[in-house]
């Protein structure tokens, strides 16, 4: 199985920031590489997905970057409403993996 | 609207059985396949299960496979995950999600339901 590690585990930063996010593969998975956001009690939401590409109707804030094992989620402009959960989850192969999850907290 | 919708969670005791139905509404159903991801309390993302478009295969987690079947009724827009010999940790809220693609399997879900919380407890 392909282990995604996500760091940090939990991030405190204020409005306005930049904050990334980093998801290390195990083994390649090329750029099949998603970005999920979870607010508590909700279900995922994608945010990117081939690594870089922005879903639909997700803010320009989010980018994502990387291929191989390496892969980086960064908002270049907090926002409240951007306070989650963040999971990528690789879909190369299966079984599809998920990391652990990076919490972003208000400082 | 576009919707999953699940349903039929519950608390069951160890080594029971309990079936979960996804209800999808619109979209055309019949073209994607279809997932099964669970969250345990607190935790992270595990993916559960899936199956094809047609409904003609399936793939499950190891933590899973012999004890859970995923199944679908293309008839009734409907995904089902039936799931025996249940464990504590298979303690979880339980999401349905429409795989992204047409007709094949990409791993990556698009559209997800709220969830349905499954309590494995004596």
């Amino acid at each position: 199985d392909i282990q995604m590690t996500q760091s940090p585990s939990t991030l405190s930063a204020p409005v306005g920031d930049r904050v990334t996010i980093t998801c290390r593969a195990s083994q390649s998975i090329g750029t099949w590489l998603a970005w999920f956001q979870q607010k508590p009690g909700k279900a995922p939401n994608v945010l990117i997905y081939r690594a870089s590409s922005l879903e639909s109707g997700v803010p320009s804030r989010f980018s994502g970057s990387g291929s191989g094992t390496e892969f980086t989620l960064t908002i270049s402009s907090l926002q409240p409403e951007d306070f989650a959960t963040y999971y990528c989850q690789q879909y190369d192969s299966y079984p599809w993996t998920f990391g652990h999850g990076t919490k972003v907290e208000i400082k | 609207q576009v919707q999953l919708v699940e349903s039929g969670g519950g608390v069951v005791q160890p080594g029971g059985s309990l079936g979960l139905s996804c209800a999808a509404s619109g979209f055309t159903f019949s073209e994607h396949a279809m997932h099964w991801v669970r969250q345990a309390p607190g935790k992270g993302l595990e993916w559960v299960a899936d199956i094809s478009f047609d409904g003609f295969t399936q793939n499950y987690a190891d933590t899973v496979r012999g004890r859970f079947t995923i199944s679908r009724d293309n008839a009734d827009n409907t995904v089902y995950l039936q799931m025996d010999s249940l464990k504590e940790e298979d303690t979880a809220v339980y999401f349905c999600a429409r795989d992204l693609s047409f007709t094949a399997v990409s791993g990556l879900s698009d559209l997800w339901g709220q969830g349905t919380l499954v309590t494995v407890s004596s």
